[in-house]
């Protein structure tokens, strides 16, 4: 198995630009995660979906910051617009039921 | 709400030793215990887990302690090595299926 395929491995933009991260699960897996990760506050869970529907969005920092999981193989976070304070490293995972949690390699943003 | 804290936000330890890293936790109801080992530049590895009707478990060069009466867990690692090098979170497992990170232990291994 791939793992969790994460895309792109890194991002710049300019504050005010729309930043779209990608995520591609594990196969069967039926919970997803997107957490973010800042030196000051760690890892962050942002939301996770449970066969494809959003259970917890509690850690979405604002509105700002939408995400989506149209099928069980992807699932997308967006975040428009973007500001500096985003940057950081934004990873995505997946489980099966809510045990052990697979991450993908990470994201880097930079918003400058 | 759940906190996660850590004792020592950095562990230097000489190569083959024992590394312990300490691991606090404030929900009781947590039920499972998750630690996880995240290289540079990787995203966070499971280690090993542990269920709250148990005290202890054993894996290969690991060993979690968890004492539920204080809300402690510790991570020991039997001759530490160079790639052990890297930063160790506790995930306490809660009623929301959230896991809790915090911002981890670094353990450098020292040569």
């Amino acid at each position: 198995d791939a793992g969790v395929i994460q895309s792109p491995r890194h991002e710049v933009t300019e504050m005010g630009q729309e930043v779209t991260l990608r995520c591609k699960p594990i196969s069967g897996h039926d919970y997803l995660f997107w957490y973010r990760q800042t030196m000051m506050r760690g890892l962050e869970l942002l939301i996770y979906f449970n066969n494809n529907v959003p259970i917890d969005d509690s850690g979405m920092p604002e509105d700002r910051f939408s995400a989506k999981m149209p099928n069980a193989s992807f699932s997308t976070l967006k975040i428009q617009p973007s500001e500096p304070r985003d940057s950081a490293v934004y990873f995505c995972a997946s489980s099966l039921f809510h045990h052990e949690q697979y991450f993908g390699p990470g994201t880097r943003l930079t918003v400058t | 709400g759940e906190s996660v804290g850590l004792h020592l936000p950095t562990l230097s330890v000489q190569e083959g030793d024992n590394s312990i890293i300490n691991c606090a936790y404030s929900n009781s109801a947590s039920d499972y215990f998750i630690w996880y080992k995240q290289e540079s530049g990787k995203g966070p590895q499971f280690i090993i887990d542990i269920r709250s009707n148990m005290d202890k478990r054993q894996g290969q060069r690991v060993t979690v302690l968890l004492n539920k009466t204080v809300k402690h867990l510790s991570l020991q690692i039997a001759a530490t090595q160079p790639g052990d090098s890297a930063v160790y979170f506790c995930a306490p497992w809660n009623a929301a299926y959230k896991y809790i990170f915090g911002t981890g232990t670094r353990l450098k291994v020292l040569a």
